[in-house]
């Protein structure tokens, strides 16, 4: 079956650091590409999404390019801010989105000023 | 302003009880969701539902139970029978079928078992 496998955290970062946060993805077809973050005690946020190969998602400093070839979808950000510390969680829908989303486990972020 | 509500967002219970958790959407979504987050966690799905009057299990749904006698609301009840109950209930829901596979979610509701 479909599968996300992320990096296990945590990581921590001091204030103004590049962020990488790798994610691969197993799946039939071409599945979409998701990123969620969930602050604590809240529930998940979209961050940014791509649906086909070669799509870039990108919102509030944060990008991922949806790799085919790797079946990636990194999550990457070129200065990370105390306020971004957060978990993580990357995620697929398959090809015709009417099944639930796949997600990883998780990764925790913490910026240090 | 659209959006998931559940409520309540702390919940007490007395071990041996039945509770019920509400998720209530505003989105006009056909599908709905009910994930449990234990500390340090990830997600993991009990129940789902992609339509009114239908629903299937998730990878955990032994000691819960669900319905959904309306589109916009998903009661999840943890019976006495789960055995560990204590953790963070995520609901989300999503528009049906390509194009509107983006699942949003509630603020959760955190179960304490005393």
């Amino acid at each position: 079956g479909d599968s996300v496998t992320q990096m296990e955290g945590p990581v921590t970062l001091s204030e103004e650091a590049f962020l990488t946060i790798n994610c691969t993805y197993t799946a039939t077809g071409y599945p979409s590409l998701f990123w969620y973050v969930q602050y604590p005690g809240e529930g998940l946020q979209l961050l940014l999404k791509a649906t086909k190969a070669d799509d870039k998602g990108s919102n509030k400093g944060f990008e991922a390019t949806y790799r085919k070839e790797t079946t990636s979808f990194h999550l990457e950000k070129g200065s990370v801010q105390v306020s971004d510390s957060a978990v993580y969680f990357c995620a697929l829908s398959d090809w015709d989105g009417n099944t639930p989303l796949v997600f990883g486990k998780g990764t925790r972020l913490s910026v240090i000023a | 302003d659209g959006g998931i509500t559940q409520s309540p967002k702390y919940l007490f219970r007395k071990e041996g009880q039945n509770v019920t958790l509400s998720c209530e959407q505003n989105l006009n979504h056909d599908a709905m969701y009910w994930y449990r987050q234990d500390p340090g966690q990830g997600l993991r799905l009990i129940y789902y539902s992609q339509i009114v009057n239908d629903f299937q299990k998730g990878d955990i749904a032994e000691g819960y139970s669900v319905s959904r006698e309306k589109k916009e609301s998903f009661p999840l009840t943890v019976t006495s029978a789960q055995k560990n109950p204590t953790a963070f209930y995520l609901c989300a829901s999503k528009g049906g079928g390509r194009g509107t596979d983006t699942q949003y979610f509630g603020p959760g509701t955190r179960l304490t078992v005393l």
